[in-house]
């Protein structure tokens, strides 16, 4: 499978607290994304990050690619209650064009006010 | 634009039951996926259409699943008959090529109750 592997798979943090997750894949990417789902929803697009980029930040997110370890982490800094959600990490297969993204089973995060 | 709707938004049907699944993409994204949302499973790939056409139809559980995308503006996702564990949520997608990557927009999702 190329599925990507979240750790951890909960994580419970304070609000004003970073929380970062972890993605680990199995084979060569073109790009890595995240995403955020709320309950009951469906998943919304947070980031992407190319094969031959580092690091990439948007507003809190921070995500860094690690292309030698087949691995990403995404760090949100200063939480609040509103990111109380689950976050999937997204790996694309191929390396061009409208090719589907696997998904990671997700991190569950809980932001407590 | 309303982004992608999907419906209905909850189901609930019989064992046994045909069951109809909609998708209106986003005006001028080319490629539809569908996904199926479970605990156990996590989030799986059914299908996807480039340009209407099904390019990989490789994790449709069985031939009780069908999928058609007759225009660029509607796919349907078919269970006949359907088994109480088809239940999950099924998400449709859609992307275009525009920049090389492939971003989805996922609709709300259709949760679909088999008993």
């Amino acid at each position: 499978s190329q599925q990507g592997e979240e750790d951890p798979q909960a994580l419970s943090i304070q609000e004003g607290e970073n929380a970062t997750m972890n993605c680990s894949y199995k084979t060569s990417i073109n790009n890595l994304q995240w995403y955020r789902q709320n309950s009951g929803r469906g998943l919304v697009h947070l980031i992407l990050i190319r094969s031959n980029e580092r690091e990439k930040h948007s507003g809190r997110l921070r995500v860094t690619l690690d292309t030698s370890k087949k691995s990403s982490s995404l760090l949100i800094t200063a939480s609040r209650a509103a990111d109380t959600a689950s976050y999937f990490c997204a790996t694309a297969y191929y390396l061009s064009g409208n090719t589907p993204l696997v998904f990671g089973k997700g991190t569950r995060l809980s932001v407590i006010a | 634009d309303a982004g992608v709707i999907q419906s209905p938004r909850h189901e609930v049907t019989e064992m046994g039951q045909e069951v109809t699944l909609r998708c209106k993409p986003i005006s001028g994204h080319n490629s539809l996926f569908w996904y199926r949302q479970t605990m156990m499973r996590g989030l799986e790939l059914l299908i996807y259409f480039n340009n209407n056409v099904p390019i990989d139809d490789s994790g449709m559980p069985e031939d009780r699943f069908s999928a058609k995308m007759p225009n660029a503006s509607f796919s349907t996702l078919k269970i006949q008959p359907s088994e109480p564990r088809d239940s999950a949520v099924y998400f449709c997608a859609s992307s275009s090529t525009g920049g090389g990557a492939n971003v989805l927009t996922f609709g709300a999702g259709s949760r679909l109750t088999v008993l």
